[in-house]
């Protein structure tokens, strides 16, 4: 059974629209992580949370919203979608105090 | 800057042939360093990891890496390459952020490629 469920697989998006992609770990980690990979850029760090506080947050832009509305979920809300934002967004966990992090499947967007 | 670099974006061998994916840190102290494999329209998986300690570190499927100080890298390495080996691998190093947790900081891969 996959222990990090990422929803959708594929999402395609219409400029300026808003949405929800969806995180759930099953590995009893209570840090959380959000990460980027584009074809113009490699795998970039977004956010972390650690019990469900966001730790960290290294994306420019406020269209970018995680949420944690329990302690193995976090959500990634996207509003006002661009083009360039069509990337793939892979959601992460570890336990806080070590360091490897272990990585769900990815949610394809493309924002036409 | 504290990050790592892959210098060979592109490596093709022979199957049964020897490979060494090569990965340079920058990081003040003692870094933990990570491989990851990253399979077509998947996700990344964790081939190993170096905490401080033994210098080489063995991982899944044969994979080892050894840790240089010296050298500042943490080269990836396998005696055999199997064509289920062609992936993109990725090098990482944890960032700490004072207060704030962690990150992974990436290399910008290295794709894999296995002739027969």
């Amino acid at each position: 059974d996959p222990k990090i469920i990422q929803k959708p697989k594929y999402l395609v998006a219409v400029t300026g629209s808003e949405k929800i992609l969806i995180c759930e770990q099953y590995l009893g980690h209570n840090a959380m992580y959000w990460y980027r990979q584009s074809a113009k850029k490699p795998l970039e760090f977004m956010f972390s949370y650690s019990y469900q506080k966001l730790m960290d947050n290294q994306t420019a832009s406020s269209r970018f919203q995680p949420q944690s509305s329990k302690k193995n979920h976090l959500d990634l809300q996207i509003t006002a979608l661009k083009p360039d934002d069509s990337a793939t967004y892979f959601c992460a966990s570890s336990h806080r105090g070590r360091a490897e992090q272990f990585f769900g499947p990815g949610t394809r967007l493309t924002v036409l | 800057a504290q990050s790592v670099t892959q210098p060979d974006a592109r490596v093709t061998v022979s199957e049964g042939a020897s490979l060494q994916l090569r990965c340079k840190y920058s990081y003040f102290g003692t870094p933990y360093l990570f491989w990851y494999v990253q399979y077509p329209r998947q996700g990344l998986q964790l081939l190993l990891k170096y905490y401080p300690g033994d210098p080489v570190v063995q991982g899944v499927n044969g994979f080892e890496a050894e840790f240089s100080k010296s050298n500042s890298s943490f080269h990836l390495r396998k005696a055999s390459v199997h064509w289920s080996d062609w992936a993109v691998y990725f090098c990482a190093v944890r960032i700490m952020q004072q207060g704030t947790g962690s990150k992974l900081s990436f290399g910008k891969g290295a794709k894999l490629t296995v002739s027969p």
